[in-house]
């Protein structure tokens, strides 16, 4: 069975200033983490993802994310804060084999930028 | 290439009604996946179609079917409809070959039941 455990539903942050937006995850095999943007009104689009090649993931849009193990983790931060990164995220872990496709997702941050 | 596009984009349903919600893959994707988002939620995975077979399924009863035709475009219904069942329903592709989930979301359709 797997989980995604996001903490904090909403972030607020000034622009400029440096995000984080937390994610811990729970799987029984080797995990394939995501995180997606959703604007409002739309669906979700990838931010970046980890599948078991660098733990250091770069994204668009200035995102990165490093997965820990030890931690069972993977935080996504972006240095500086555009007023355009105004959106909810989700952290999101996937199975391979028979299971992939289905993706488990976390309850979603919303963050907001402030100018 | 075109993305993945959902149809209609927002539908009102009175409870007890059936629903057909559509969703064309990304050109080359034969794998579909259906989510539902309730308000303030993550979505929740309801099953996915794989070469017009369903391949897994998620904690949703019978009354939510599905099927995916050989251009691997699918379609959600969703029986004797519950004001619970209002939410956002999300269609994603998957690209073959591909071992890890890499998914790719429509824009979604809007469902309210009243």
């Amino acid at each position: 069975a797997q989980s995604v455990t996001q903490l904090g539903s909403h972030v607020s942050v000034s622009e400029g200033a440096l995000v984080l937006l937390r994610c811990n995850y729970s799987s029984s095999v080797p995990p394939y983490l995501f995180w997606y943007v959703q604007y409002p009104n739309q669906g979700l689009q990838l931010l970046l993802k980890y599948t078991s090649a660098a733990t250091l993931v770069k994204g668009i849009n200035g995102f990165e994310a490093e997965f820990k193990k030890s931690e069972t983790s993977f935080h996504l931060t972006k240095p500086s804060a555009h007023m355009s990164d105004a959106a909810e995220y989700f952290c999101a872990v996937g199975a391979g084999g028979t299971s992939y496709g289905k993706l488990t997702f976390g309850q979603g941050t919303i963050l907001t930028v402030h100018p | 290439e075109t993305g993945v596009t959902q149809s209609p984009t927002h539908l009102i349903k009175t409870r007890g009604q059936q629903v057909t919600l559509r969703c064309s893959s990304q050109s080359g994707h034969n794998t579909v996946s259906w989510y539902q988002q309730a308000l303030g939620q993550g979505p929740q995975f309801i099953f996915q179609y794989y070469r017009e077979e369903e391949n897994g399924r998620g904690n949703f009863p019978p009354r939510f079917s599905g099927l995916q035709f050989p251009n691997y475009s699918s379609e959600l219904n969703v029986n004797a409809l519950e004001l619970d069942d209002s939410a956002l329903y999300l269609c994603a592709s998957s690209e073959p070959g591909v071992y890890y989930t890499e998914a790719f979301f429509g824009q979604g359709t809007r469902l309210t039941v009243v």
